[in-house]
């Protein structure tokens, strides 16, 4: 497709349960970052991988988060033993390159609930 | 400390109206790019419009203009003739340079709710 896809569209887990969330970015995109919305919340930053450089993940909440990238292509983003906290919007994006002024696109997300 | 703050949680402006939107951010990095995204109700993100740090003159985008301010650091959205349609949330965001010389990530502030009234 044209445009950052991401699935499930939305997933309802039980507290305790694993979830993976899927991006697939815009092809040719080597930036992709993850970011969380709560309800009528900001966007909280979660990780980023830019090329073959080392992600940042300085805003993973907790060491039960993980994400990975394969072949600098689709990203899968982790969450083990979910809480009810983790209960939000995850949302991803990709931008061309690592220039400054480049636009990141978003995905629609994919809404998790944790019951 | 937040790189990114906007002040204004919620904002009202009347239809054909102008609206300024205020966003500051925080970087000792000379080389950095700010960008303006909007979110409606619907919750997709859409970029509006971005301004690089040594852009000699203020962005502009259709009916969105950027009024960029170095030395206050700020880069405030400005909105010409407001229409019912652009009543949503607005994020301002920032990239800066990491010592790699690529583009670090995107941090975005906490938003603005603009309401567009008749």
């Amino acid at each position: 497709g044209a445009g950052v896809s991401q699935s499930p569209s939305n997933k309802v887990t039980e507290k305790g349960k694993d979830v993976e969330l899927r991006c697939d970015p815009i092809s040719g995109h080597t930036a992709l970052y993850w970011y969380r919305q709560s309800l009528g919340q900001g966007l909280e930053f979660l990780i980023y991988f830019q090329g073959n450089s080392a992600p940042d993940k300085s805003g993973l909440p907790s060491d039960r988060f993980s994400a990975e990238r394969t072949g600098g292509s689709v990203s899968t983003l982790t969450i083990q033993r979910t809480q009810q906290e983790d209960s939000a919007v995850y949302l991803c994006a990709s931008s061309l390159g690592g220039a400054l002024l480049t636009e990141a696109f978003f995905g629609q997300g994919t809404r998790l609930t944790v019951v | 400390a937040q790189k990114i703050t906007q002040t204004q949680p919620g904002m009202f402006v009347q239809e054909k109206e102008a609206v300024t939107l205020d966003c500051t951010y925080d970087t000792s990095d000379p080389s950095y790019g700010l960008f303006w995204y909007k979110q409606p109700s619907s919750g997709e993100m859409i970029f509006l419009i971005y301004q690089g740090s040594y852009d000699q003159q203020n962005a502009t985008e259709g009916r969105y203009s950027l009024n960029f301010q170095k030395a206050r650091k700020s880069a405030n959205l400005v909105i010409s003739a407001s229409q019912l349609g652009d009543s949503a949330m607005y994020f301002c965001a920032m990239r800066e340079r990491r010592k790699t010389g690529t583009a670090s990530k995107l941090t975005f502030g906490t938003g603005t709710r603009l309401q567009v009234t008749l």
